[in-house]
């Protein structure tokens, strides 16, 4: 069972435009998501994160916007620059062990390969 | 400052054959994570680290897999008798919270 989804396997977009990252989840027991950028033969590198008591973080370009009660969360990132181009991964995880889950231990999404053309 | 490392960057081994897999965290993150990422798919959660003990190793796949952090510091993940469903990414992180977690680059195993 995809607790954590992407249902979108690739986005395309012009450079200076809005790229909009989507996000599905069904674990009730989540309360806190992040987004990591992953490029090619590198490590995840951690992007933005928001707890579920807040319904928007920005930080710069990158805009998380969360809505509990439909468990979906996304990723906005105005304007798009051709450097952004790569895979996105949202994660999910509780905050605290409950439910038989682990504080900390990520639970990811399949990935949405971005493509910013100049 | 350091990232996360991993090493060896590249593996490539043959059935049924031991391996280890070693990472160094980022300086005074008390939490490591292991995870595996196959092609196409984001990172599934192997075992969590806290200190030096395993605080929850329900992701491993079998009794093949273990790993240890004997110094709370420095992990190794060792697979024994690998099959060539074992063929993955196998990414380190760490971190000082558990919950924001700084990955390393990967190693890539390849099991012919």
């Amino acid at each position: 069972d995809q607790q954590v989804k992407q249902n979108s396997p690739s986005l395309s977009v012009q450079e200076g435009r809005i790229s909009i990252l989507n996000c599905d989840y069904t674990n009730s027991m989540f309360d806190y998501f992040l987004w990591y950028k992953k490029y090619p033969a590198e490590g995840p590198t951690f992007l933005i994160s928001i707890s579920s008591i807040k319904d928007k973080n920005e930080d710069g370009r990158f805009t998380v916007f969360l809505n509990k009660s439909a468990k979906h969360l996304s990723l906005h990132i105005v304007p798009s620059q051709p450097g952004d181009s790569a895979v996105y991964f949202c994660a999910a995880s509780p905050i605290n062990n409950a439910g038989g889950t682990s504080y900390g231990k990520l639970t990811f999404g399949q990935g949405t390969i971005l493509t910013v053309h100049p | 400052g350091a990232g996360v490392s991993q090493t060896p960057s590249n593996k490539v081994t043959e059935k049924g054959k031991y391996v280890e897999l070693r990472c160094d965290p980022i300086s005074g993150h008390t939490a490591l994570y292991w995870y595996r990422q196959s092609l196409g798919q984001g990172p599934e959660f192997l075992i969590y680290f806290q200190g030096t003990g395993a605080a929850d190793d329900s992701g491993l796949p079998n009794d093949r897999f273990f790993a240890v952090r004997p110094e709370g510091s420095v992990s190794t993940l060792k697979i024994q008798r690998t099959e060539r469903g074992d063929s993955a990414v196998y990414l380190c992180a760490s971190s000082p919270t558990g919950i924001t977690q700084y990955f390393g680059p990967g190693t890539r195993l390849t099991v012919l």
